[in-house]
Parts: C-alpha cells; structure tokens; sequence
C-alpha cells in the first residue's frame, strides 16, 4: 500500500536559515507526490506536486521539493525560513487506485527570530 | 471564486446529540472527501464519494455517516454513537480519475462536545 513517513514531527528553524522538512514514501507504482501547508485553525492549501514532469518542482512561497527516485524522497525545502513559514506541512501520495490521497502525519514548522 | 465552503466555522455538541457539518463545493469537480484531524495523528479519512448517490466508508467511519444527493454538496453527520466526536473537521474534493491534481480543501469546522 502506498504511504508516506514524514521525519519529525517537529522542526525548529531561526529566520532566514536553510528549511528542510523531510518525507519519504512507498509506492508500488510510480507515485503522485504533494505537499500541503495547514495554518492554525485552517484548511490545507497546497504548495506543491510531483507529478512526473520534472524531478525539481517549484511551488508556492519560494518552495521547492525534489523527487529522488533511488531515495524514495521527496524532501520539501526553503533556501531563508520567514516568520510566516510557521505551520504545519503535510507530505501525501496518491494511493494506488489514484481515488485518495494518503497523508503523513506531519511535521510542524517553528521559525525562530 | 470557486472553492469549498464548510460550515459552520465551530460546533458545539451535547452528548448524544447528532449533529451535521455542511460542505458545499462549486468547483465541479466529482469527488469529495471527510477527513478528521487530531492534534499529533494528521489527517484520518471518514467517509469518500466519487459520484452522486454513492459513497465509500474510510478509515474511520464509525459514528459517523453522509449522504451525496447532489455533485455540489456533501454533509457529514456526527451520530451519538461517536464516542469521541471532538476534532477538527476537514473537507476536500477533487476530480474524479485524475489522481495527479491533488484536492482542494475547506477551511474546516472544530467540533466540541460539552
């Protein structure tokens, strides 16, 4: 079954430094990749996906993640962390019918000034 | 603007009162979906529906139920028989048979029980 494990559930970072929220998956086809960002109190929104087209996708925010085939990663980074970055991200992965997506348990993101 | 609206934002139950949480979409898309959230366990699937008048049980189904009468709407009610009904509530949807477009989600109703 299709799944994805998000390491940490929590990540501290200072303002302007390097964000690295990691997720790796497990997939039996080739997968569907997303992240998600929830705001206290909010719906998710999503930041970016994978989808095939190209292993660097860019998203919202000045985001980005990579999608390592031979790691099964797909890592979601940030070169200057900014004081609202803070939340919670959310890595998920199409499931094999492709009718749900199966979430992480997610990592909340803390930006220190 | 398209998008998916849930109401009510907050929700007060008494024990052994049911009560439903709306979810309305106009965005056209098929599927819907009802996710619960608690602090620390991400998200954990309800209650799924492809196509009108059908839906599919998920991972924690029990207590709850829901009905899809129409493409736009998708209610989920919270029975009595929910031990544990406090939580924040989402709802999503997204295209039917299109698995790389993701889901769009509402804005969430936090649901307490007094």
């Amino acid at each position: 079954a299709q799944s994805v494990t998000q390491l940490g559930s929590h990540v501290s970072v200072s303002e302007g430094a390097l964000v690295l929220l990691r997720c790796n998956y497990s997939s039996s086809v080739p997968p569907y990749l997303f992240w998600y960002v929830q705001y206290p109190n909010q719906g998710l929104q999503l930041l970016l996906k994978y989808t095939s087209a190209a292993t660097l996708v860019k998203g919202i925010n000045g985001f980005e993640a990579e999608f390592k085939k031979s790691e099964t990663s797909f890592h979601l980074t940030k070169p200057s962390a900014h004081m609202s970055d803070a939340a919670e991200y959310f890595c998920a992965v199409t499931n094999v019918s492709g009718n749900k997506l199966v979430f992480g348990a997610g990592t909340i993101l803390r930006v220190k000034s | 603007d398209g998008g998916i609206t849930q109401s009510p934002k907050y929700l007060f139950r008494k024990e052994g009162q049911n009560v439903t949480l709306s979810c309305e979409q106009n965005l056209n898309h098929d599927a819907m979906y009802w996710y619960r959230q608690d602090p620390g366990q991400g998200l954990r699937l309800i209650y799924y529906s492809q196509i009108v008048n059908d839906f599919q049980k998920g991972d924690i189904a029990e207590g709850y139920s829901v009905s899809r009468e129409k493409k736009e709407s998708f209610p989920l009610t919270v029975t009595s028989a929910q031990k544990n009904p406090t939580a924040f509530y989402l709802c999503a949807s997204s295209y039917s048979g299109v698995p790389n477009y993701g889901y769009t989600f509402g804005s969430g109703t936090r649901l307490t029980v007094v």
